[in-house]
């Protein structure tokens, strides 16, 4: 399989853990995105990548979040002190920058469930 | 900032039947793109159709195309001889045109049911 790889697909938490989610994007991807996702809503835009560089946070990243691409190849995506209110789909997608000619076409993976008890 | 709105939370169609989804969006920028995506029950999204807003030509993808009317800021898809496949939900996206920035922003869904 060549896609956007996520894991784990589900965790339960108690509140207070901390949780951690990889993302393994299409390898020749040079950008990475992660999107939250709540029952019954659409996605919400997290942070990106370009490489390894993280060039932009949402302001729904609060400090508790912190998210990851050492090597330019997958990232991590780390919630510390989960609360209830975390409890969410965790989707990434990555895309091959084209420079001038433009954006790719954004390739999702098939998430990460959140549950916090 | 740039919003995305879908007023249909559930849409139900006749296999082989036709079924539009509307999507209205807002924004001030002149040069966006839209999008419409799929995301099939515990399956990974994907994209369906794209629309570069300086086209006037609407864009088509076999069974599905869309209606873009940028002076309404609308921009709905329709979906041809629906399919049992078609089942899921589906997401209107907008995403600027200014280089270099890809985030996507989101409505909040059409479910789509395909009754046989």
């Amino acid at each position: 399989d060549t896609g956007v790889s996520q894991d784990p697909r589900h965790k339960i938490t108690k509140r207070g853990q901390n949780v951690t989610f990889r993302c393994d994007p299409i390898s020749e991807h040079n950008r990475l995105y992660w999107y939250r996702q709540t029952l019954g809503q659409g996605p919400e835009f997290l942070t990106y990548f370009q490489n390894e560089a993280q060039l932009e946070k949402s302001r729904l990243l609060s400090d508790r979040f912190s998210a990851e691409r050492p090597k330019g190849s997958f990232s991590t995506l780390e919630i510390q002190r989960t609360e209830q209110g975390d409890s969410a789909m965790y989707l990434c997608a990555s895309s091959l920058n084209l420079g001038l000619a433009g954006a790719g076409e954004l390739f999702f993976g098939e998430g990460s469930r959140l549950t916090v008890l | 900032a740039q919003t995305v709105t879908q007023s249909q939370p559930e849409m139900s169609v006749q296999e082989a039947e036709t079924v539009t989804l509307s999507c209205t969006y807002d924004t001030s920028e002149s040069d966006y793109y839209l999008f419409w995506y799929k995301q099939p029950p515990s399956r990974q999204m994907i994209l369906v159709i794209r629309q570069e807003a300086y086209k006037q030509q609407n864009a088509t993808e076999n069974r599905f195309s869309v209606n873009f009317q940028k002076a309404a800021k609308s921009f709905s898809l329709k979906i041809s001889d629906s399919q049992l496949g078609d089942a899921a939900m589906y997401f209107c996206a907008y995403r600027t045109g200014i280089q270099g920035a890809q985030k996507l922003v989101f409505g909040q869904g059409t479910r789509l049911t395909i009754n046989p």
